[in-house]
């Protein structure tokens, strides 16, 4: 079974640039979710997506972070801009319903 | 106060040794409780799962719940250099699901 994959595994950014990740999650997972993981914290949940539908928002700093996850299955994840707080690495997340969370590689961000 | 309260670390230790890593928790509505592992650059793998109180082994690896005191414990029988990683505590809600996770603990394992 294919893990979650996420794209890039890498990126720097001037501040003030704007940036997006993409996440392909495991297959007939229903729910994904997009998590925040700053150096030496766990990570923090940004949004949560059952199908295309949101669940949970309510961390995700609306006026400059965007996600979609159109067709119920791959999902995007949209800074703009970018400020030197957002450097952190990106994690996807998927599950099936109500079950064990596998999470994908990650995505570190740097913003100078 | 955060809801999951972990000891960041570091813990060094020499290969053999009993590894012994905590979590605390102030909601009551925690009723799941897992060890994540995350290697350096690598997303989080669920090591343990467990919703119960009590101990749950598998292999070198003991979990223990205490939910009277909102405590929970990973044990690492015979620790080996491959077991240096961050260790995270994740708790989810019995009302939402949500999963809240802990700071993580860093190990390192010394040959």
């Amino acid at each position: 079974e294919a893990g979650v994959a996420q794209s890039p595994r890498y990126k720097i950014i001037e501040k003030r640039q704007s940036v997006a990740f993409w996440c392909n999650p495991i297959s007939g997972h229903a729910t994904l979710y997009w998590y925040q993981q700053i150096l030496g914290q766990g990570p923090k949940l940004l949004i949560q997506f059952q199908n295309n539908g949101v669940v949970d928002d309510s961390q995700l700093p609306k006026d400059r972070f965007s996600a979609e996850r159109l067709k119920g299955v791959d999902s995007t994840l949209k800074i703009q801009p970018a400020k030197l707080e957002d450097s952190a690495v990106y994690l996807c997340a998927s599950t099936p319903l109500g079950e064990t969370q596998y999470f994908g590689p990650g995505t570190r961000l740097l913003v100078l | 106060q955060k809801e999951v309260e972990q000891d960041p670390g570091p813990l060094s230790v020499p290969e053999g040794a009993i590894v012994s890593l905590n979590c605390t928790y102030s909601n009551s509505a925690f009723q799941y409780f897992m060890w994540y592992r995350q290697y350096s650059r690598k997303g989080p793998e669920l090591l343990m799962y467990t919703y119960s109180s009590g101990n749950k082994e598998d292999g070198r690896f003991t979990a223990q719940v205490d939910k009277s005191s909102k405590y929970i414990s990973l044990f690492i029988r015979d620790s080996q250099p491959s077991d240096s990683a961050t260790y995270l505590c994740a708790m989810i809600r019995s009302n939402d699901y949500k999963l809240s996770f802990g700071a993580g603990t860093t190990v390192t394992v010394r040959a």
